[in-house]
């Protein structure tokens, strides 16, 4: 398995409440991606990161902020929890920006009440 | 608009029983498809990367192939344990084009 790990594994939360996931990698890989995933959707690609401190938008990145200030961590934050933002987060690293394999973490199960 | 689809949405066999999942997409040039396994509250699990029409890649009991508008994850003399959703996912040319990932086919396989 690629050294991949999310924390909190489990989360239930209310609405409006402020929420962090964290990703930690330990294959020093240069790309890191936030993705969620919901019945009757595919994954959808949340925020992204191509370096330190460089992130950028993905196609269903409202309500989330994300930051690295390490390589190899990766923060998605939801700055006001609702209830649409209920899913299953998943975090990918890669060696190139989506051209090659993405390997994923275990994920997050978010419960927003 | 870059576009994956992928059928059947699910798929039961028996043990034994070969056949074949369908990933159609819609991209503007192919940089690659991309075939994932998924077991119930776990992470997609990486299995082949395909970049060019005729291109075949084999793991096990499965064979993914590509053509210019699809791609077939064939499963032959399937096993309970090949039982899991299958993703396909597509990233196009552009430098700025993500991966787009289809919504799965649901296989089950009865022993």
């Amino acid at each position: 398995d690629a050294g991949i790990t999310q924390s909190p594994r489990h989360k239930v939360t209310e609405t409006g409440t402020p929420v962090t996931l964290r990703c930690h990698q330990t294959e020093n890989h240069r790309y890191m991606y936030w993705y969620r995933q919901d019945p009757g959707h595919g994954l959808r690609l949340i925020h992204y990161s191509y370096g330190v401190k460089d992130t950028d938008k993905g196609e269903v990145s409202d309500g989330y902020s994300v930051s690295r200030s390490k390589t190899e961590d990766f923060l998605l934050t939801l700055e006001s929890a609702t209830s649409s933002q209920t899913s299953v987060y998943f975090c990918a690293i890669s060696t190139r920006l989506a051209a090659e394999t993405q390997y994923f973490g275990p994920g997050t199960r978010l419960l927003v009440l | 608009e870059d576009q994956v689809t992928q059928s059947p949405e699910a798929l039961r066999l028996q043990e034994g029983e070969s056949s074949s999942l369908n990933c159609s997409y819609t991209v503007s040039g192919l940089r690659g498809l991309f075939w994932y396994r998924q077991d119930p509250g776990k992470g997609p699990e990486f299995l082949f990367t395909l970049y060019s029409a005729g291109e075949e890649k084999e793991k096990e009991r499965l064979k993914a192939t590509l053509t210019k508008k699809e791609s077939f994850l064939h499963i032959t003399a399937p096993k309970p344990e090949d039982s899991a959703t299958y993703l396909c996912a597509v990233k196009g040319m552009n430098r700025d084009d993500k991966i787009i990932f289809g919504k799965g086919t649901r296989l089950h396989i009865l022993p």
